[in-house]
């Protein structure tokens, strides 16, 4: 049965650090992995998705790496922003194409 | 491209009432599912569809859940009777099924059972 952690639980860091935030699956067998944005009180952005045959995707200051043979994926943010202050949320498919999802890590970043 | 809708943002209702959430879900996605997501915890999948066909209802407790998919477009999901644990968060997600298997999410409805 799949298992996703993501550690830590919550994150605060000053303004204009780099961070990483974690998460680690224990079934490797996936398609892919999700990483999703969710501001309180409303629903789930997508940030990043990386095949499986992918080691990392890129997206302005976001970097998702991959890593299936060791079960774990990082996201990796640069030179943070107040407005990057949110849960951040990654998933992975299931047998039957649906997602599921760690617990997440609630980031502030202090101005 | 429009996103899922969802509706209603907000409920609150008293226990033992009844209540229905609606998706529309992004044009020409075959597979929506509906999560609950408890505050503080992570998305779970209650039910998926594929086009109006149910893949996964593993996870519905469905002596009180039920949902429906007709014409394999919109959804909805309903709970009767409500309990005060089904406060939650419900997520609408949508996919268009290929490879690929991104889901997109609505901005869910925000149910407070009183």
């Amino acid at each position: 049965k799949q298992e996703v952690t993501q550690i830590p639980a919550a994150l605060s860091v000053p303004e204009g650090e780099n961070l990483v935030l974690n998460c680690s699956f224990t079934d490797s067998a996936i398609y892919n992995l999700q990483w999703f944005r969710q501001d309180p009180g409303k629903g789930l952005t997508s940030l990043l998705l990386i095949q499986s045959s992918q080691r990392e995707q890129t997206s302005g200051r976001l970097n998702a790496s991959l890593d299936k043979s060791s079960g774990r994926s990082t996201l990796y943010i640069a030179a943070s922003q107040p407005g990057d202050s949110a849960t951040y949320l990654c998933a992975v498919p299931t047998g039957a194409n649906n997602l599921f999802f760690g617990t997440g890590t609630r980031l502030t970043v202090i101005p | 491209e429009a996103g899922v809708a969802q509706s209603p943002r907000y409920k609150i209702i008293e226990k033992r009432q009844s209540v229905a959430f609606w998706c529309n879900p992004i044009s020409g996605h075959a597979t929506l599912y509906w999560y609950q997501q408890i505050l503080g915890q992570g998305p779970k999948l209650l039910i998926q569809f594929q086009n109006n066909g149910v893949v996964d209802d593993s996870q519905l407790p469905k002596d009180r859940f039920s949902a429906e998919r007709l014409k394999g477009v919109d959804s909805t999901l309903k709970i009767q009777p409500a309990k005060l644990e089904d406060s939650a968060v419900y997520l609408c997600a949508s996919s268009s099924g290929d490879t690929k298997l991104e889901a997109f999410f609505g901005q869910g409805t925000r149910l407070t059972v009183v």
